[in-house]
């Protein structure tokens, strides 16, 4: 089982519709969780951490976290074509640790 | 400019060859991280570095030799480069230490 799983993609939404992106992992231990958005040929870019139970907004991006499951999503509201990217979901999987897992991440089509 | 580089961007290289990736950050980040990204594999950690003269290997070390003497800068090495080396580094840095930023990436190709 990978450490971090995100569901495959691509994903395509409609302007204006919601875009939900999910993302499960493997150690219960796991503390942080972050959202990644790396468009084509750039490098990935931190939009979204969040390291308690329950929902974490900012602007149109909402991360909800449910440890108990061991899942956390990410809603892009009112979806732009400017949102069309790859998501990565990461996750510290030892609760000690620094490291962060990535997950393969998933491609977001934002259709106008 | 403050902020993380890596240079070069682009490199081409041959099997066998050294190859040197470097990385410096302005932000005086104790943390700092290589990353390779490959289709079907994602990102996936090479060596990290909690603070100057102190590495560690990560998922795929092989192949690879890093080193920092001074905390803004953290440069790989690709001792004898081989075909399956070819992909995407990235270099990150963070305080937190957890929130990670990213350079812009250095594309490698081995021929």
């Amino acid at each position: 089982q990978k450490e971090v799983e995100q569901n495959s993609g691509p994903l395509s939404v409609p302007e204006g519709a919601i875009a939900s992106l999910n993302c499960t992992y493997s150690d219960r231990g796991s503390q942080s969780f972050f959202w990644y958005r790396q468009y084509s040929g750039k490098s990935p870019e931190l939009i979204m951490s969040i390291y308690s139970n329950g929902d974490k907004e900012d602007g149109r991006f909402t991360a909800q976290l449910n440890k108990a499951s061991q899942y956390v999503s990410l809603l892009i509201r009112d979806s732009q074509p400017s949102d069309s990217a790859t998501y990565l979901c990461a996750v510290n999987i030892f609760a000690n640790d620094y490291k962060l897992s990535f997950g393969a991440g998933t491609t977001v089509t934002v259709r106008a | 400019d403050a902020g993380i580089t890596q240079s070069p961007r682009y490199k081409i290289t041959e099997t066998g060859r050294q190859v040197t990736l470097m990385c410096h950050q302005t932000w005086s980040h104790s943390y700092m991280f290589w990353y390779r990204q490959d289709l079907g594999h994602g990102l996936r950690l090479i060596y990290y570095s909690a603070a100057a003269d102190i590495t560690d290997k990560g998922e795929v070390p092989d192949g690879y030799v890093v080193s920092r003497s001074k905390t803004e800068n953290f440069p790989l090495t690709l001792e004898s480069a081989t075909r399956s080396q070819t992909s995407v580094y990235f270099c990150a840095s963070s305080e937190s230490p957890l929130e990670q930023f990213f350079g812009p990436g250095t594309r490698l190709t081995v021929l």
